[in-house]
């Protein structure tokens, strides 16, 4: 079955300091990472895919295969950080589909 | 381009009565996506369709719950018989046509929050 996890449902950490948002998925295949972020009364929007191998905001994400594990990770976190973060796989089995984990609140603590 | 719109942006319904929630993609976009966030809980998908055509209903509620989207006009998320489990938030996405292999991004709508009396 496909499964992406994000074991954090909650998640503080103060100003400044590292932060590490976790996201495990079981899928069949090689799919596709993306990470979305929903800003207070935001719409849900784009943070970063793996395929870009971009850093948003200073967000970065690396893809272990072996682990299946695709963390997003910030070294100096900003109060404007504070949001829900949302690890999506996209798969192709059945379609241009994207499953979307429980996600993790972040709060910046200033 | 608008981006993706949903209306109404809130709906208030009583329990037993029939909601209906529109979702207008972007100008070109064929694929729409259903998701429900429930009170403090995450997003979780409900429907995946094309024009005409459910291509996964996998996270859809085995009764009350259907969806379209048409050949012309907006996708519609029809729940019957609302109840005060219903209550959370419907955020459509779309994203182009094309290949699925694309892996394209998806834009989201502004949501529609339901409340149930």
């Amino acid at each position: 079955a496909q499964r992406v996890t994000q074991p954090e449902k909650l998640l503080s950490v103060f100003k400044g300091a590292p932060v590490e948002l976790k996201c495990n998925y079981s899928y069949s295949g090689s799919p596709e990472l993306f990470w979305y972020v929903q800003y207070s009364r935001q719409r849900l929007q784009l943070l970063l895919r793996h395929i870009s191998r971009e850093s948003i905001k200073g967000f970065t994400a690396d893809l272990n295969k072996g682990e299946t594990s695709f963390h997003l990770k910030k070294p100096f976190a900003q109060e404007e950080d504070s949001a829900m973060y949302y690890c999506a796989p996209g798969v192709t089995n059945t379609g241009n589909q994207f499953y979307f984990g429980t996600g993790t609140s972040l709060t910046v603590i200033p | 381009n608008a981006g993706v719109m949903q209306n109404p942006r809130h709906l208030v319904r009583r329990r037993g009565q029939e909601a209906r929630l529109r979702c207008s993609p972007m100008k070109g976009h064929s694929h729409v996506y259903w998701y429900r966030q429930l009170p403090e809980e995450g997003l979780k998908f409900m429907v995946y369709l094309q024009k005409e055509n459910i291509i996964d209903e996998s996270g859809m509620p085995k009764e009350r719950f259907s969806a379209e989207f048409p050949k012309e006009g907006p996708s519609i998320l029809r729940i019957q018989q609302v109840v005060r489990g219903d209550s959370a938030a419907y955020f459509c996405a779309s994203s182009p046509s094309g290949q699925a292999v694309t892996y394209n991004e998806q834009f989201f709508g502004p949501g529609t929050r339901l409340t149930v009396l």
